[in-house]
């Protein structure tokens, strides 16, 4: 199995600040088919399900803001808040797809400092 | 319109089977490059991707469960199921189905969830 290491556990910020979150996985994920990362990035609120943001590494899923971005590439991925909001107080997942299982970092808890 | 949403029990004694199903609309298992898959979290932890089901009835397990899990589509009925053998209370968790639109995303639409419970 591909292990997804997130780091940090959690983080706290600034309204208004950036956040950085990142994602490290133990082999490659880069799909030589269509040269491009099977990386996720997910946004889990309490007591819902999680939310796709990006795929591709750095494609950002439909309706989610811009100040959101990910970036990377082979095995070490970062998922990028601009100028953090109230509303992205979430738990972040990273998910890599590349291969069966389809295997998730621990997790990543982002509040306001 | 796509939704998805699981119901099956809410409690499962131990060494039990647990059935769920997923209920989906919005979209077609047939014919058609989707995928439909189980993702599990137990309580404060993270995401186990459990098994999915393609169009073509290509079917896909964690290894770790492989001999434990079953995944079946039903395409008449718009659903798919889980079935999961000698339940223990380590599966506790809030089990999720999802869709994914194969080979271009990761599983974009997710159900709320239902939560399982393993106890005698």
């Amino acid at each position: 199995d591909i292990v997804m290491t997130q780091s940090p556990d959690s983080l706290a910020v600034s309204l208004g600040e950036r956040a950085t979150i990142n994602c490290k996985s133990s082999q490659s994920v880069l799909n030589s088919s269509n040269n491009k990362n099977s990386l996720a990035w997910y946004q889990q609120k309490p007591g819902q399900p999680p939310k796709l943001l990006i795929y591709w590494a750095s494609t950002r899923e439909s309706g989610v803001p811009d100040r959101l971005s990910g970036s990377g590439s082979g095995t070490d991925f970062t998922l990028t808040i601009s100028s953090l909001q109230a509303e992205d107080v979430a738990v972040y997942y990273c998910q890599q797809y590349y291969n069966t299982p389809q295997t998730f970092g621990q997790g990543t808890k982002l509040e306001i400092k | 319109q796509i939704t998805l949403k699981e119901s099956g029990p809410t409690l499962v004694k131990p060494t039990q089977t647990l059935t769920l199903t997923c209920t989906f609309s919005g979209f077609s298992l047939s014919p058609s490059a989707v995928g439909v898959g189980w993702i599990r979290q137990p309580p404060g932890k993270t995401l186990e991707w459990l098994a999915v089901v393609y169009w073509n009835d290509d079917k896909r397990y964690s290894p770790f469960l492989k001999n434990r899990l079953t995944i079946t589509k039903d395409t008449s009925k718009n659903q798919v199921l889980l079935t999961m053998t000698n339940m223990d209370p380590v599966d506790t968790a809030t089990y999720f189905c999802a869709h994914r639109q194969t080979l271009t995303k990761p599983f974009d639409y997710w159900g709320q969830g239902t939560l399982v419970t393993v106890s005698s």
